[in-house]
């Protein structure tokens, strides 16, 4: 059974452009999650997908980032524009409905902003 | 709000070494507390978890950690250090006024030395 994927693994761009990080959930797990590590700090939680619907956007920083899980399958985070603090790796999760601390993780992408 | 420390930004230890990684939490009743590991190129890998019971928790690759409630503690242990152990763990909280989802703490980097 294949894991957690995320696409691209790392992503480089200038100041002001726009970024669209793509997660790919084990097949049958209705919850997803994202979550942003921002260099030296700690795992923060972003936001929760059960199947297409935001069930919890709390952490969102801004409105630059805009998620989206249409069909309930893949999800995409785009950051739109993008500033120099948004670089950090942004991790993937996913669970079955009822198992919410049974998460799994991708490997994550890693965002330079320059 | 829920916190959680991992006082040891990275710790050395020479391979068959014990090892101990700590972590407190700041929480008013006791949460779900869990350890995630993560090697170069992977995603967090849960290595145990902490629900109710025993407090003395096993887990996967040989870890295991101990539930200290007057503490606020959950250290992670291992008798002897491999040198695939190598990686960044953290530690983690969840609890169910908190929703679905994990607060992190800093993480801690592990080298093991030949």
């Amino acid at each position: 059974e294949a894991g957690v994927t995320q696409f691209p693994s790392h992503s480089v761009i200038e100041k002001g452009q726009t970024v669209t990080l793509r997660c790919d959930p084990i097949s049958g797990h209705d919850n997803l999650y994202w979550y942003r590590r921002v260099m030296g700090k700690e795992i923060k939680f972003l936001l929760h997908f059960v199947k297409e619907s935001k069930q919890d956007e709390s952490g969102m920083p801004n409105n630059r980032f805009l998620a989206e899980r249409t069909g309930g399958t893949y999800s995409t985070l785009k950051v739109q524009p993008a500033e120099l603090e948004d670089s950090g790796v942004y991790f993937c999760a996913s669970s079955q409905v009822g198992l919410q601390y049974e998460q799994y993780f991708g490997p994550g992408t890693r965002l330079t902003v320059t | 709000a829920q916190s959680v420390t991992q006082p040891d930004i990275h710790i050395t230890v020479s391979e068959g070494a014990s090892l101990e990684l700590r972590c407190n939490y700041s929480y008013g009743a006791t949460p779900y507390l869990f350890w995630y590991v993560q090697s170069p190129g992977q995603g967090l890998q849960l290595l145990l978890k902490y629900f109710s019971g025993d407090t003395l928790v096993q887990g996967i690759k040989g870890f295991e950690a101990e539930f200290k409630r007057s503490q606020s503690s959950f250290n992670l242990r291992k008798p002897s250090v491999h040198w695939s152990d190598a990686a960044e763990y953290f530690c983690a909280v969840g609890a169910l006024d908190y929703g679905q989802n994990f607060v992190f703490g800093p993480g801690t980097r592990l080298s093991v030395l030949p």
